[in-house]
């Protein structure tokens, strides 16, 4: 089975400027969270899509992030503009499946660095 | 809300020593609790998972036990191995929202030979 697929493994951008990451979910799997891994901290949510809905983007800083999933299956995580604070790493993951025990099964992440 | 306390890292110990991490929670209902862990160079992945009271979750030698009482779920091994070193993450999910979870800041092991 293959896993969570994420793009670009990483990216450099000066600030002001725009990103996009992008995610391909398990196949089936129905929910898929994009989460912000800050250096030294754990992954905070950002925002959780159920198929093609947005469930919950209470933590997502809407003024310059946004998120889509068309088609319940891809998703694109955008940043524009970019700010310093904004270096992280950004995890995809999702879950879903018969036998849906609320585990996660992440991507490899795509690293931002903002200068 | 909910939040997850782990133990402060690094973390250094010889091969074959014990190992400890303590994590701590606090939520609301009965949430799941799981141990991720992210190798050198690779994702989060999940190591053991409890979803209720007294279970006890194990995989690779690891073993954590829900405590309920004590809102702990404390990492242990017996004998680690240097290819244990890694960080790793104490999380919860709601019960309602299985997915949804949350981390603490993780502990980052090394193993030295």
């Amino acid at each position: 089975e293959a896993g969570v697929a994420q793009s670009p493994r990483y990216k450099i951008i000066e600030k002001r400027q725009s990103v996009a990451f992008w995610c391909n979910p398990i196949s089936g799997h129905a929910t898929l969270y994009w989460y912000q891994q800050i250096l030294g901290q754990g992954p905070k949510l950002l925002i959780q899509f159920q198929n093609n809905g947005v469930v919950d983007d209470s933590q997502l800083p809407k003024d310059r992030f946004s998120a889509e999933r068309l088609k319940g299956v891809d998703s694109t995580l955008k940043i524009q503009p970019a700010k310093l604070e904004d270096s992280a790493v950004y995890l995809c993951a999702t879950t879903g499946g018969a036998l849906n025990t609320g585990e996660l099964f992440f991507g490899e992440g795509s690293r931002l660095t903002v200068l | 809300g909910n939040s997850v306390t782990q133990m402060e890292g690094p973390v250094t110990l010889s091969e074959e020593a014990f190992l400890t991490i303590n994590c701590t929670y606090t939520a609301t209902g009965y949430p799941s609790l799981f141990w991720y862990v992210q190798y050198p160079g690779e994702g989060l992945q999940l190591l053991l998972k409890a979803t209720k009271a007294d279970d006890k979750g194990s995989n690779k030698g690891f073993e954590a036990t829900y405590r309920k009482e004590t809102t702990s779920f404390h990492l242990e091994k017996g004998s680690v191995q240097v290819s244990d070193s890694a960080v790793y993450f104490c999380a919860l999910s709601d019960r309602g929202n299985a997915g949804k979870s949350t981390f603490g800041d993780g502990t980052t092991l090394t193993v030295k030979p």
